[in-house]
């Protein structure tokens, strides 16, 4: 079993509607990250937490707001989505900048987005 | 800039026939980390084997083994005796360490059905 917990696992919202995205990872790691991933696609990455500072942004709207409230936890919290935004939303953790056997990024197992 | 290369977009094959999925990376740095993920119906972006680019060395596991050669710059992963329960996409990745964080970057992924 996964220890990088994702809730929900389905959402449903509409374009005026605010929600989050929530994970929880359970390793001991110091790196958590979001990646979106379209249909079809491979995953895309949004934001990176190292010690629980933002330290990647790769150019993403405003209407995602990522937090880091703890080394264990990251909330991705959503406002005026638009359909295109639908998609797989994945938490991942690791070790940050560590060689060797640190640096394997694990991932949960996404929530689905819908937004109508 | 790190490129990934998964040629195959999607492969048929027979239970228990043997499958080996192809992958071409792109890098300038001499440090570097390769991984394949298998990714279900359900989401959930599984982690399976990580080489470093300093080992070259090859390695069976079960059903997997991985063909890891720097002097073509591939990380082929092959399936033997292939199962229902294989059927998944199958992503390589890249990641080199930047001061930022680890950024992964996957090739477009591999479709495999494996067919009774």
């Amino acid at each position: 079993d996964t220890e990088v917990t994702q809730t929900p696992k389905h959402l449903v919202m509409g374009m005026t509607n605010k929600k989050s995205l929530k994970c929880e990872q359970h390793m001991g790691h110091r790196a958590m990250y979001w990646y979106k991933q379209k249909a079809k696609k491979p995953p895309e990455l949004m934001f990176v937490y190292s010690y629980e500072k933002l330290s990647i942004n790769e150019s993403v709207p405003s209407r995602f707001s990522p937090e880091c409230p703890n080394s264990s936890l990251l909330n991705l919290h959503l406002h005026a989505l638009q359909p295109e935004d639908s998609a797989l939303y994945l938490c991942a953790s690791s070790q940050p900048n560590q060689d060797r056997a640190g640096n394997t990024i694990y991932f949960g197992e996404g929530s689905w987005l819908t937004v109508v | 800039a790190q490129k990934v290369t998964q040629a195959q977009t999607e492969i048929s094959v027979v239970e228990k026939e043997d499958v080996t999925l192809d992958c071409v990376y792109e890098t300038r740095d001499t440090t570097y980390y390769l991984f394949w993920y298998k990714q279900p119906p359900s989401g959930e972006l599984v982690f399976l084997i990580r080489r470093n680019s300093f080992d070259e060395q090859n390695e069976i596991s079960g059903r997997y083994s991985w063909n890891f050669q720097k002097s073509t710059s591939s990380f082929n992963f092959t399936i033997t005796a292939s199962q229902v329960v294989d059927s998944a996409v199958y992503f390589c990745a890249l990641l080199v360490l930047t001061g930022g964080g680890n950024k992964l970057t996957f090739g477009t992924g591999t479709q495999l059905k494996v067919e009774l």
